[in-house]
């Protein structure tokens, strides 16, 4: 099956500045990459995803980058802000089952 | 739209006793997964169901769970005898069709005590 890994598992930036997630994936054949921002107390939350046919997206201050031949994906987070502060995930998926990394906790100091 | 809506939020019950997780997925969703989350394992996907049939449910972890889903907005996690161990956070999440984003509910956080 997949196997999705997700670095680094802890993240502190300062207020304004960039954050950087990377993910990999083991199966070739995934070719749709959600990333989801869970807060404390919540569900997991759709911030942003991308197909295989893109090799990048961005929805204001947030982009994600996909290789496909290196089969890596990764989160860029600009302009950071306090309640940026949550846990991340990434996922793959090739049909009905994502498979989902092991998170990354972002703080954003003030 | 209402987003995916779990009950109870919260359940404290006695080890051996019978607990049962409540889902309602967001209306049109065809595809309804029930995850766990801990600590050491993340999040791990038990059963998933399309058109109200189960799929897959290699990631039920005993016996012990059981997964319904009677129609479109109505699904079931049962767990009889629970443990201590099972003692995590569940969430729901539906999504329309195959490989696309799934929505999940806040969860509900089980302590078996």
């Amino acid at each position: 099956g997949e196997n999705v890994e997700q670095h680094p598992s802890t993240l502190s930036v300062q207020e304004g500045d960039s954050a950087v997630i990377k993910c990999t994936y083991s199966d070739s054949a995934s070719n749709y990459f959600p990333w989801y921002k869970q807060e404390l107390g919540k569900g997991p939350q759709l911030i942003i995803d991308i197909r295989s046919n893109v090799g990048e997206k961005k929805d204001q201050r947030i982009a994600v980058t996909l290789n496909k031949t290196a089969k890596h994906f990764s989160l860029h987070i600009t302009e950071t802000q306090p309640e940026d502060s949550a846990v991340y995930f990434c996922a793959a998926s090739q049909g009905n089952q994502f498979y989902f990394g092991t998170g990354t906790s972002l703080t954003v100091i003030p | 739209d209402a987003g995916v809506i779990q009950s109870p939020r919260h359940e404290v019950t006695e080890m051996g006793q019978e607990v049962t997780l409540r889902c309602k997925p967001i209306s049109g969703h065809d595809y309804l997964f029930w995850y766990r989350q801990t600590m050491m394992r993340g999040l791990e996907l038990l059963i998933y169901f399309n058109n109200n049939v189960p799929i897959d449910d290699s990631g039920m972890p005993e016996d012990r769970f059981s997964a319904k889903m009677p129609n479109a907005s109505f699904s079931t996690l049962k767990i009889q005898p629970s443990e201590p161990r099972d003692s995590a956070v569940y969430f729901c999440a539906s999504s329309s069709r195959s490989n696309q984003p799934q929505h999940f509910g806040d969860g509900t956080r089980l302590s078996i005590l």
